[in-house]
């Protein structure tokens, strides 16, 4: 258990419409990283946050936004999905707002969009 | 554009026997390294880091990896393989220079057979 929890674990949705990841560091992390994982893409680095600011940006699509709260815990947005949306998503967390820190995953959520 | 390159994207061995699971990386400044694990429907595991302290690098369940700059290589090794060692195999490279995310290679599935 990597101490970072993720909700939901399953999510099947339609085409179009928005959904909302979840995600809750380990007590004491202050960055959140999100990343992708498909098939054809392998992991992608989605976006980091590091105390509630916006701290580096991947391949993240416009469609999809995140935030972190003061508490810490990030949700990631997706709206007008696509068929090609369906992956698993991963939050991970670290302690500082560097890259070369270890990160810490969460089990992931899966998102099928039908 | 620095990046990271996992030979092999299955890899079988007979339990018992030597793993080797390759990665090569392309970077112009010196580089942080990790290994990660992920088993069936769980997030990533950190099995080791190379943070240029020591070139062999030993990290949990009896893996360890060795930095060689001349071949700009990262391979993880395990001397004996056990059944409980079948997963998903993710090297991923950063730089602690910027603020670079992790790059994460395409993964090596490692199966064991009895």
């Amino acid at each position: 258990d990597s101490g970072v929890t993720q909700t939901p674990k399953h999510l099947i949705t339609a085409t179009g419409q928005r959904v909302t990841l979840r995600c809750s560091p380990r007590s004491g992390d202050l960055s959140v990283y999100w990343y992708q994982q498909s098939l054809d893409q392998g992991l992608q680095f989605l976006i980091q946050y590091y105390n509630g600011e916006e701290r580096a940006k991947g391949n993240i699509l416009e469609r999809f936004s995140a935030q972190q709260f003061p508490d810490l815990h990030s949700e990631l947005n997706l709206s007008s999905l696509e068929l090609g949306d369906s992956a698993l998503y991963f939050c991970a967390s670290s302690p500082t707002s560097g890259h070369t820190d270890t990160q810490y995953f969460g089990p992931g959520t899966r998102l099928t969009v039908l | 554009a620095q990046s990271v390159t996992q030979l092999g994207s299955h890899v079988s061995v007979s339990e018992g026997a030597l793993v080797l699971l390759r990665c090569n990386y392309s970077s112009s400044v010196p580089p942080y390294l990790f290994w990660y694990v992920q088993y069936p429907n769980q997030g990533l595991q950190l099995l080791l880091k190379y943070t240029s302290a020591a070139t062999l690098v030993k990290g949990i369940n009896g893996f360890e990896a060795e930095f060689k700059k001349s071949e700009t290589s990262f391979h993880l090794t395990k001397p004996s393989a056990h059944m409980s060692d079948a997963a998903e195999y993710f090297c991923a490279v950063t730089w602690n220079s910027g603020n670079t995310p992790l790059v994460f290679g395409k993964g090596t599935r490692l199966s064991v057979i009895a």
